[in-house]
């Protein structure tokens, strides 16, 4: 069975780079086709897709964050990474990891990690 | 990018109740239209992916349907622990974009 687990600082100061590692286990990135992706949520808020790695290493970002964002698979293929440059007060979230699916099954996200609570304040 | 929205924003209902959820594209995607439910401090769930294969593991009672810009998620006998946040996502293009979710509350 899938398990995804986000790990890192939950503080981060204002301009500095917040840094998460999602450790996954039961699989390995690079199999079955799959989508590795970084989802956050602002406090009582909706779901913002940040970007996703492929099973290739193909990396892909959402527009929004301005080029702040990189997304990278770790050579060991059981952990992903994000990286959210010049954080500001609006990066404060909750940081989930997800298996986002594969053409099989529409790339529904079928596997979430228990997501991790950042706060940027200096 | 792909705008989803959703309505209504939030629903009261009652044990037992059939309740449907809408969802609308501003462009075609298809069925790649996906369902989520969230309950609070808790990670979303996948309900539905394809816009109607139920997941595995999600009770009957969920459905799903449309194609293109429209569609619909339907609960056909609520039951306690279905009262939650439901979001819709499309997997057509990136950026992956969500609905701003339906609340489902208790009446």
């Amino acid at each position: 069975q899938v398990q995804l687990e986000e790990s890192g600082p939950g503080l981060a100061k204002p301009s500095q780079t917040l840094s998460l590692i999602c450790n996954v286990s039961g699989d390995t990135i690079g199999s079955g086709g799959y989508y590795w992706s970084w989802i956050r949520q602002h406090p009582g808020k909706g779901l913002e897709w940040l970007g996703y790695v492929s099973h290739s290493g193909r990396s892909h970002y959402n527009p929004s964050l301005r080029s702040r964002v990189v997304i990278s698979v770790d050579t060991s293929k059981t952990q992903f990474s994000l990286k959210v440059r010049s954080v500001t007060a609006a990066d404060t979230a909750v940081y989930f990891c997800v298996r986002g699916g594969n053409s099989f099954n529409y790339f529904g996200m079928d596997v979430w990690g228990p997501g991790t609570t950042v706060t940027v304040s200096s | 990018d792909v705008q989803m929205t959703q309505s209504p924003s939030s629903l009261s209902a009652s044990v037992g109740d059939r309740v449907t959820f809408t969802c609308r594209a501003s462009q075609t995607i298809s069925t790649y239209l996906n369902w989520y439910q969230q309950k609070p401090g808790k990670a979303p769930n996948l309900l539905i992916f394809g816009a109607s294969s139920l997941q595995s593991g999600v009770p009957s009672r969920f459905s799903g349907s449309g194609s293109g810009t429209d569609f619909t998620l339907t609960i056909s006998s609520l039951q306690p622990e279905d009262f939650a946040t439901y979001y819709c996502q499309q997997s057509y293009s990136p950026p992956l974009t969500f609905g701003g979710g339906t609340k489902l509350e208790i009446k």
